[in-house]
């Protein structure tokens, strides 16, 4: 069955470091992927899309990249700061429009100053 | 655009009482899923809609959870003779069809079954 895995341990930044998270998929060959942010006690927020066919994606302070061949999506927040603490879900997408949207399970992370 | 609203925001029930949930999706959307989810996982599929129609549940779902989208705008899920183990937060997130829209979620609805 289709899997999806996010760093289980939360992850613990100094603030203006690069924070990385990875997101691994077995069982599956997605079109693309959707990474969104969740603070306590919210909904998940969208913040980036990259398809299959993109091996990197930049949105302001983000970078997501994508490689088919590892099966794996990684995350970067640039110069992190404390606002940039939450849970950060990864989602992988089928071809088909009509495919449901899964999520991994999340990685907390925390900025401290 | 006002957003996915969720009613209500919080629920607290007996177990084997029965509780309705309600989603107001962004008006121009025609899909609609619900998910649910626990403390430390990540939101778990439970089932979705385009327009009235209900596309796919999860297997994962047992016959107590229903859903509904009546003419295709608002949804409701129905929990019947709810158990301590349906406590969690009921996600409803609503998106235009189409490959890799993003979902909108609402703040959900917090269930405590006692």
């Amino acid at each position: 069955s289709q899997k999806i895995e996010q760093n289980s341990e939360a992850l613990n930044i100094q603030e203006g470091k690069t924070a990385t998270l990875t997101c691994n998929y077995t069982n599956y060959s997605p079109a693309y992927l959707q990474w969104y942010r969740q603070d306590p006690g919210r909904g998940p927020v969208f913040l980036l899309l990259i398809r299959e066919n993109e091996k990197e994606k930049r949105k302001e302070r983000l970078k997501v990249t994508f490689d088919t061949t590892l099966k794996q999506s990684l995350f970067h927040i640039t110069a992190s700061q404390p606002a940039d603490s939450a849970t950060y879900l990864c989602a992988p997408g089928g071809y088909s429009s009509a495919s449901k949207i899964i999520f991994g399970s999340g990685t907390r992370l925390s900025i401290r100053p | 655009d006002t957003g996915v609203s969720q009613n209500p925001r919080h629920k607290i029930t007996k177990r084997g009482q029965n509780v309705t949930f309600r989603c107001d999706p962004i008006s121009e959307h025609n899909r609609l899923y619900w998910y649910r989810q626990t403390l430390g996982q990540g939101p778990e599929f439970l089932t979705y809609f385009q327009n009235e129609a209900q596309l796919e549940k999860s297997r994962l779902l047992s016959d107590r959870f229903s859903a509904e989208r009546p003419k295709g705008s608002f949804s409701t899920l129905e929990i019947q003779r709810t158990e301590q183990g349906d406590s969690a937060m009921y996600l409803c997130a609503s998106s235009p069809s189409g490959q890799g829209e993003p979902l909108h979620f609402g703040n959900g609805t917090r269930l405590t079954v006692t």
